[in-house]
């Protein structure tokens, strides 16, 4: 069985901060590992994706995430955070070697940055 | 390209009465999914389908029945007899079979409906 945790529900940062949203995976194989983001009454879009290759995945609005396989982590973070980066993040991971093809979520993080 | 478009976006409900969303897909994905997102529960898998005319259950499945039409990038979700409980925000998804890495998209979602039921 697979399985994600977002182990903290809310994470307040200041405006200019580096943040960090944390994600704890589990999987019987080799993972495919993802972040959402959502914004206040839209969907979830993705904003980066590890399939497999360099650990350290960029993906939009200047955020990256780290695959460390010894910790089964998948820690999202940028450098310095914005107003505009206040929004609900998901984690989800999906086993690449299984037959199955649905992905789990986490309960989600809500980021707060502060001005 | 307009991705996943899921109908109506707003909905509301007497309790007992029936309704069916839409979801809509044109990127020739093989695979679609239907969740809810609930506070503080994160995002719930109601029923999956694995290509044309297949469904199966998700983490959630009561209460809700799903079928896949004959056209490949359809998936309708349906509530037989709606309870205050079935209010949430529901969201479609899809995706290809395979992941790349150069893939701009993995699992797609639509904009999401809210449903109160009352």
């Amino acid at each position: 069985a697979q399985s994600v945790a977002q182990p903290e529900d809310q994470v307040n940062v200041a405006e200019g901060n580096p943040l960090t949203v944390k994600c704890t995976y589990s999987v019987s194989g080799n993972p495919y590992l993802f972040w959402y983001v959502q914004y206040p009454n839209r969907g979830l879009q993705v904003l980066l994706k590890y399939i497999t290759g360099d650990n350290l995945v960029k993906g939009s609005y200047g955020f990256e995430a780290e695959f460390n396989k010894s910790q089964t982590s998948f820690h999202l973070k940028k450098p310095s955070a914005l107003v505009s980066d206040s929004a609900l993040y998901f984690c989800a991971v999906r086993d690449s070697s299984g037959g199955s093809y649905i992905p789990t979520f986490g309960r989600g993080t809500s980021l707060i940055v502060h001005p | 390209n307009a991705g996943v478009t899921q109908t109506p976006k707003f909905r509301v409900l007497k309790t007992g009465q029936s309704m069916t969303l839409l979801c809509a897909q044109d990127m020739n994905h093989e695979y679609m999914y239907w969740y809810r997102q609930d506070p503080g529960m994160g995002l719930r898998l109601i029923h999956y389908s694995v290509g044309e005319g297949t469904t199966a259950k998700g983490e959630v499945p009561d209460g809700y029945n799903v079928s896949r039409l004959k056209k490949k990038q359809n998936f309708l979700l349906g509530l037989e007899s709606a309870a205050p409980s079935q209010t949430s925000v529901y969201f479609c998804a899809s995706s290809p079979m395979n992941l790349y890495p150069g893939q701009n998209y993995g699992y797609t979602f639509g904009s999401g409906t809210r449903l109160t039921v009352v």
